[in-house]
């Protein structure tokens, strides 16, 4: 198995508190990606990294934002959570590069925003 | 936006038999082609990637690849009780950034 852990992995939260996933890999991977994956919309993209410090808006980034002050750790943020936001969350890692370049999910965070 | 569309299902397949799944994509310049399976409740695991035009084959599995009519497809040959769960067909775009299908749930019988 892939490096990856997240934390928490079970969340129950109330509309408007702050709350932080955290992802961390142990495989030095230069990227890393938030994912929310909902029925009948499959695995949406929130946010990625490609190094430290450096991070892009993914399809759905509107109340999500993200860090990255170390290679090993993303962290995601809702600054207010609401109940849109309740979901299954993945991390994902990729080497990056032209050949090889697959990616692997962490276990996931179930949130859920009452 | 990049699209990629998978044959919903649900799929149902007896034991022992091939199950074929399908999926398209609409960004030409994608090089990178990957198939998950995911059981309930789990995260995805990746069981095939593919890059070349053509057949690639990994055990039980087969992906086939053809870019000039967009289609990647994954079949399971002597499809087993614990091959049920859904699988997911991704792509890779520019950007290293990858996009994903629906998925197509498949149950194997008994």
């Amino acid at each position: 198995d892939a490096g990856i852990t997240q934390s928490p992995r079970h969340k129950v939260t109330e509309t408007g508190t702050p709350v932080t996933l955290r992802c961390h890999q142990t495989e030095n991977h230069r990227y890393m990606y938030w994912y929310r994956q909902d029925p009948g919309h499959g695995l949406r993209l929130i946010h990625y990294s490609y190094g430290v410090k450096d991070t892009d808006k993914g399809e759905v980034s509107d109340g999500y934002s993200v860090s990255r002050s170390k290679t090993e750790d993303f962290l995601l943020t809702l600054e207010s959570a609401t109940s849109s936001q309740t979901s299954v969350y993945f991390c994902a890692i990729s080497a990056g590069g032209r050949e090889v370049n697959e990616q692997f999910f962490g276990p996931g965070t179930r949130l859920t925003v009452l | 936006q990049k699209e990629v569309e998978q044959n919903s299902g649900p799929l149902s397949v007896p034991e022992g038999a091939i199950a074929s799944l399908n999926c398209t994509y609409s960004d030409r310049v994608s090089q990178s082609f990957f198939w998950y399976r995911q059981y309930s409740g789990k995260s995805p695991e990746l069981i095939m990637s593919i890059y070349s035009n053509g057949d690639k084959e990994d055990g039980r599995f087969t992906a086939q690849l053809n870019k000039a009519s967009q289609y990647v497809s994954l079949l399971i040959r002597d499809s087993q009780p614990s091959d049920s769960a859904t699988y997911l067909c991704a792509v890779r775009a520019s950007g290293n950034q990858f996009y994903f299908g629906t998925g197509t749930s498949l149950t194997v019988i008994p």
